[in-house]
């Protein structure tokens, strides 16, 4: 059964910092990798997917890595600002389309 | 254009009681599915569809049922609400069942007392 943790479950960093979230999946057999945004109270947005034969994505301050063989991705922000505080959730696609969310890393991003 | 919308925003349930929860999108989007969240347990599918007329279980299906009539609705119905299934409700979408990108409704949250 495939599992997906997030670590940590929550990170307090100054405004303009570099930042990195990472997400672990116990089954290298993924068909894709989401990465989502969460704010208080509301639903999620998604801003990065990568598919299973690809190594990263990027838009914008954010970069998502994948390394399949590891079960690892890591979501990179590069000079972090206070809008970027959120709960950020990645979720592992199988080729069913179901996906399975990690728990989430809550960020805050200090003025 | 408003993407997926979420009927109603909260409620608060007598146990015993029949609900559906409503979810309408706009996208032509073919793949719909219904989650809940709650603390300390992630999201969780509860029920998918992969195209209009057929439905899926997922991982905590038991309690819900769903439809899909059509393309834009996908309703999720709680037979006999329970106070376990306090939680909040999300509906999501994308154009297929493969790979898309998965887009997000409001969410509705549910107290069953």
């Amino acid at each position: 059964k495939q599992e997906v943790t997030q670590i940590p479950a929550a990170l307090s960093v100054p405004e303009g910092e570099n930042l990195v979230l990472n997400c672990s999946f116990t089954d290298s057999a993924i068909y894709n990798l989401q990465w989502f945004r969460q704010d208080p109270g509301k639903g999620l947005t998604s801003l990065l997917l990568i598919q299973s034969s690809q190594r990263e994505q990027t838009s914008g301050r954010l970069n998502a890595s994948l390394d399949k063989s590891s079960g690892r991705s890591t979501l990179y922000i590069a000079a972090s600002q206070p809008g970027d505080s959120a709960t950020y959730l990645c979720a592992v696609g199988s080729n069913t389309g179901k996906l399975i969310f990690g728990q989430g890393t809550t960020l805050q991003v200090k003025p | 254009i408003a993407g997926i919308t979420q009927a109603p925003t909260s409620q608060i349930l007598a146990a015993g009681r029949r609900m559906t929860l409503r979810c309408t999108q706009d996208m032509r989007h073919n793949a719909m599915y219904w989650y809940r969240q709650d603390l300390g347990l992630g999201l969780r599918l509860i029920h998918y569809s992969n195209t209009a007329g057929t439905t899926g279980k997922g991982e905590v299906p038991d309690g819900y049922s769903v439809s899909r009539a059509n393309t834009d609705d996908f309703p999720l119905t709680l037979a006999s609400a329970v106070p376990s299934q306090t939680s909040v409700y999300f509906c999501a979408s994308s154009y297929s069942w493969q790979g898309e990108t998965q887009y997000f409704g409001p969410g509705t949250r549910l107290l069953v007392l």
